[in-house]
């Protein structure tokens, strides 16, 4: 089946304290992203890729780092979490990227940062 | 840069009525256009989306919207609603120019009553 995977899908952390939320996908997309959505506030970008070694920020990076090793797999790194970063998460992909394309979006990850 | 305004945070209808979610945008030219569906608890999902050509555009699940350039609106439309229907809907552009960035709009939230 043809998903996008990110886990966890709830944590509660502390302040300060490292944290990576994983994304993988299985359609061999070229393009992924990640968002956060706050309510009023829709979803807004932090970063994408356009594909392996390939990264840049959107409108909210502030706080958050990716990489982009494998195809499949875009991790969002929090270095220093703060609440803040407290939102929903949602990782997303696309076969070539956002302009012609549709977004597969994965289920979401629910961070709460005390 | 685009903006996205979807003005209506929250819409109640009855079911079996007919459904008009507005969405503006902001944009130098004519701009591809995305509707995109979150349930309760899950990912955001394509509706239907607009690059070109006829400005009435079919999508999932019963629903159509009609790119209006004088306007600059997209809004989407179902004829009659289901209680199933009820979620939130996104209004989505993407960045001109090869940037691979999407502005979504804020988000109306459907409420659906027996």
């Amino acid at each position: 089946e043809a998903q996008v995977t990110q886990n966890p899908r709830y944590l509660i952390t502390v302040t300060g304290k490292k944290l990576t939320v994983t994304c993988s996908q299985n359609m061999n997309h070229e393009y992924m992203s990640w968002y956060r959505q706050d309510p009023g506030l829709g979803l807004r970008q932090i970063y994408y890729s356009m594909n392996v070694e390939v990264t840049d920020k959107g409108d909210v990076p502030e706080g958050y780092k990716v990489s982009r090793k494998e195809k499949r797999n875009f991790p969002l790194i929090l270095e220093s979490p703060s609440p803040n970063q407290t939102s929903l998460y949602f990782c997303a992909s696309s076969l070539r990227g956002v302009d012609t394309g549709e977004l597969f979006f994965g289920e979401g990850s629910r961070l709460t940062v005390l | 840069a685009q903006s996205v305004t979807q003005p209506d945070i929250h819409i109640t209808v009855s079911e079996g009525a007919s459904l008009e979610l507005r969405c503006n945008y902001s944009y130098g030219a004519t701009p591809y256009l995305f509707w995109y569906v979150q349930s309760p608890g899950q990912g955001l999902q394509l509706l239907l989306k607009y690059f070109s050509g006829d400005t009435l555009v079919q999508g999932i699940k019963g629903f159509e919207a009609e790119f209006k350039r004088s306007q600059s609106s997209f809004n989407l439309r179902k004829p009659s609603v289901h209680w199933s229907d009820a979620a939130e809907y996104f209004c989505a552009v993407p960045s001109p120019g090869g940037y691979q960035k999407v502005t979504f709009g804020t988000g109306t939230k459907l409420q659906v009553i027996p």
